[in-house]
C-alpha cells in the first residue's frame, strides 16, 4: 500500500533559524512529490518535485526530491513566526491519488 | 473570487441525522476530490470526480455518496452520521486526474474545509 511518511511531526523553533521537514515515500510507479503549507484553513501549494536533484526555490523555502532513497526535504530559512502552520506532504503515481504524510507542525517562537 | 468554495462551512448535527456538504469550483478543472483532515491533521482522500464520472473510491462506508451533476460541482452526502465522522472535509480540483504530466501541473487546489461535528 502506498504511503507517505513526515518527520517530525512537531517542531519549536526561534525566528531565524533555519528548519528541515523530512518526508519519504513509497508510491507505486510515482510521478511526483507535492508540499502544501496548512495555516488556519486550506492548504496552499508549495512545490511540486518530479525529479532527483532539481532544488525549486522560492523565496526562503526550498525542496529537493531524491528518488532513489525515496525521500524529499522542504528548508526553511530565516524562520519567521508567519511560517508556522502544518506542512503536508503528498505524493501519488499510477493510481492518480494524492498519498498525504500526516503532517508536521512547525511554530516559530518570537 | 474564491476558486474553490464549499458549503457550509461549519456543521454540527446529531448521531444518525444526514447532511450534505456543497462544493464548487470556477477554475474549469475537470477532476474534483473528497478529502477528509481527522484531529490528528491526518489528509486522507475519499473520493475523486473526473469530468462527473467517479475516478477514485476509497475505502468509505457507503453511507457517504458524492455526486457530481457537472464538472463544476461536487457535491458530498452523508446518511446516519456517526461520531468518528466529525473531521473537516476539504473539496479539492486539479485540471487532469494526473498528478504530473505534459498538460498539467499536478497542483490541487483545494477549498477552506467544512468542519463537521457530529453530537
Amino acid at each position: 500500500e502506498d504511503k507517505v511518511v513526515q518527520s517530525p511531526l512537531s517542531l519549536v523553533v526561534h525566528e531565524g533559524d533555519t528548519v528541515t521537514l523530512n518526508c519519504s515515500y513509497e508510491v507505486t510507479n510515482f510521478r511526483s512529490l507535492l508540499w502544501y503549507k496548512q495555516e488556519k484553513k486550506a492548504p496552499t501549494f508549495l512545490f511540486m518535485l518530479t525529479s532527483s536533484g532539481i532544488e525549486k526555490k522560492s523565496g526562503r523555502l526550498s525542496s529537493i526530491l531524491d528518488k532513489k532513497e525515496l525521500f524529499s526535504i522542504l528548508n526553511i530559512t530565516a524562520t519567521q513566526t508567519g511560517d508556522s502552520a502544518i506542512y503536508l506532504c503528498g505524493s501519488g503515481g499510477a493510481t492518480n491519488k494524492l498519498i498525504f504524510g500526516t503532517g508536521t507542525l512547525l511554530a516559530v517562537q518570537p | 473570487d474564491t476558486a474553490v468554495s464549499q458549503t457550509p462551512k461549519y456543521l454540527v448535527t446529531q448521531m444518525g441525522n444526514d447532511k450534505s456538504i456543497k462544493c464548487e469550483q470556477n477554475l474549469g478543472h475537470d477532476t474534483m476530490y473528497w478529502y477528509k483532515q481527522d484531529s490528528k491533521k491526518f489528509l486522507k482522500i475519499m473520493f475523486s470526480y473526473n469530468n462527473k464520472e467517479l475516478i477514485i473510491n476509497e475505502t468509505v462506508p457507503n453511507r457517504f455518496s458524492p455526486k457530481s451533476p457537472d464538472k463544476a460541482h461536487l457535491n458530498l452526502h452523508i446518511n446516519s452520521l456517526e461520531l468518528g465522522d466529525s473531521a473537516v472535509y476539504f473539496c479539492a480540483s486539479s485540471r487532469q486526474p494526473g498528478l504530473a504530466g505534459a498538460t498539467n501541473t499536478g497542483e490541487l487546489f483545494f477549498g477552506e474545509g467544512s468542519r463537521l461535528t457530529v453530537l
